[in-house]
């Protein structure tokens, strides 16, 4: 099976700029995970989708959003980007308990 | 607020060696503990995974450890190789909540 697929790979965007991220699941998972990965603060959990549903929720601003279609792909979007925004942003996707992550989207914000 | 914290943050293994990485949870609900290997420019690569009904779990030449009571759990990598030089997470989840809590990271480097 394929593994799970973002793109792109790399953005640089700039302060105020809007960005939307995509993610694509392996073949039959339904749920969708998006992680920040910093320096400074690790790995953190943005939300989860499940069937078109967001059914978890992390601790960001409302400036992070994400929807998921019927075809359980996801994309998230960030809008009036900050400096720091930039990041590592890893997508996962989970048959039961496992989550698969893929390479992630290194987002600059200049 | 960490809820699960790694260490050590570092750790330098010769090859052959053991290498020992610990983390410690504070959630008593939490029930399914992964342990994640990165590489730089890579995501998370899911290694090995064990759930509180079991004390021990392996894998080839890794090992999870599960303290219940301590609420502590470590990876074992045993005959450490070169390539085994990576960032390696544990985290922790709860029941069919799939946010995964993770510990800050350890490097690991092992030397030739």
């Amino acid at each position: 099976k394929a593994g799970v697929t973002q793109t792109p790979r790399y953005l640089i965007k700039t302060r105020g700029q809007q960005v939307t991220l995509s993610c694509s699941p392996i073949s039959g998972h339904r749920s969708v995970s998006w992680y920040q990965q910093t320096p400074g603060q690790g790995l953190q959990f943005l939300f989860e989708y499940f069937s078109e549903t967001q059914r978890n929720k992390g601790n960001f601003p409302g400036r992070f959003s994400g929807r998921q279609f019927s075809n359980s792909r996801s994309e998230m979007n960030v809008s009036t980007l900050e400096l720091g925004d930039s990041a590592l942003y890893l997508c996962a996707s989970s048959l039961r308990d496992e989550q698969y992550f893929g390479p992630g989207t290194r987002l600059t914000v200049t | 607020q960490q809820q699960v914290k790694q260490s050590p943050q570092s750790l330098i293994v010769q090859k052959g060696g053991i290498s020992i990485i610990n983390c410690a949870y504070e959630n008593t609900a939490f029930d399914y503990f992964p342990w994640y290997q990165q590489f730089p420019g890579k995501g998370p690569a899911l290694l090995i995974a064990i759930r509180p009904d079991v004390s021990e779990k392996k894998e080839g030449r890794f090992t999870i450890s599960f303290n219940k009571s301590a609420k502590q759990f470590s990876l074992h990598i045993m005959d450490s190789q070169p390539g085994d030089s990576a960032t390696y997470f544990c985290a922790a989840s709860m029941g069919s909540n799939y946010k995964l809590t993770f510990g800050k990271g350890t490097l690991l480097t092992v030397n030739p």
